[in-house]
């Protein structure tokens, strides 16, 4: 079984400042690795993933998550923060290679401040 | 616009009814997910189709009841609900057999009265 932690609930940044928001996870095996974002009234849409290959992944809209084995995190970064981050983001885990569910952490809820 | 569309997008229902929410992907994909987001709470998964066969059910109440018809559409039926089954249902799908990247609809927002 996988578990994910996210261990902050609220991020609140101000515009233009950078953000970092945590994700650890739990995993007897192999996992795939996914930030999810969640606009108001809105389902999820994906924003990146880490399948293989390089540990370092990168969104169009800036977003940038790096995939750390050891520390088994797979934390969200962004340099700089526009109003429209606010968000709620959701880093999930599958082990992949079939139909598998995503489990999800609890969410961050991003919010940006003018 | 995800490919995956959900109807309806609310829905208001009583202890005794009996509702479905319906969910269809454009995508060509073959399995398909049903997830239930509460206040507070992690994303649940609940059900997963591959090939229209249910590989995996959560331990979800008997008074939720899937179906999938075929590849592309995925009903949730449901009947003599709780209140604490109001919440917002996600559907997704995937390709199955490769790497599982899962894509949502936009969500049926249920409250059970």
């Amino acid at each position: 079984a996988q578990s994910v932690t996210q261990l902050d609930s609220q991020v609140p940044v101000f515009e233009e400042a950078p953000v970092e928001l945590r994700c650890n996870y739990s995993s007897s095996v192999s996992v795939y690795l996914f930030w999810y974002v969640q606009y108001p009234n809105q389902g999820l849409q994906l924003l990146l993933k880490y399948l293989s290959g390089s540990t370092l992944v990168e969104s169009i809209n800036g977003f940038e998550a790096e995939f750390n084995k050891s520390q088994t995190s797979f934390h969200l970064r962004k340099p700089s923060v526009h109003i429209s981050d606010t968000a709620e983001y959701f880093c999930a885990v599958t082990r992949g290679g079939g139909a598998d569910g995503l489990t999800f952490g609890k969410g961050t809820h991003l919010i940006i401040q003018p | 616009e995800t490919g995956v569309t959900q109807t309806p997008r609310h829905l208001v229902m009583g202890m005794t009814n009996k509702k479905s929410l319906k969910c269809e992907q454009h995508l060509g994909h073959n399995a398909m997910y049903w997830y239930k987001q509460s206040a507070k709470k992690p994303l649940e998964l609940m059900f997963v189709y591959n090939f229209k066969e249910q590989t995996e059910n959560n331990s979800v109440p008997s008074r939720f009841s899937p179906e999938c018809p075929n590849s592309s559409h995925l009903f949730l039926h449901l009947h003599t609900l709780q209140p604490e089954d109001s919440a917002l249902y996600l559907c997704a799908s995937s390709p199955s057999g490769q790497k599982n990247i899962q894509y949502f609809g936009a969500g049926t927002r249920l409250s059970v009265l």
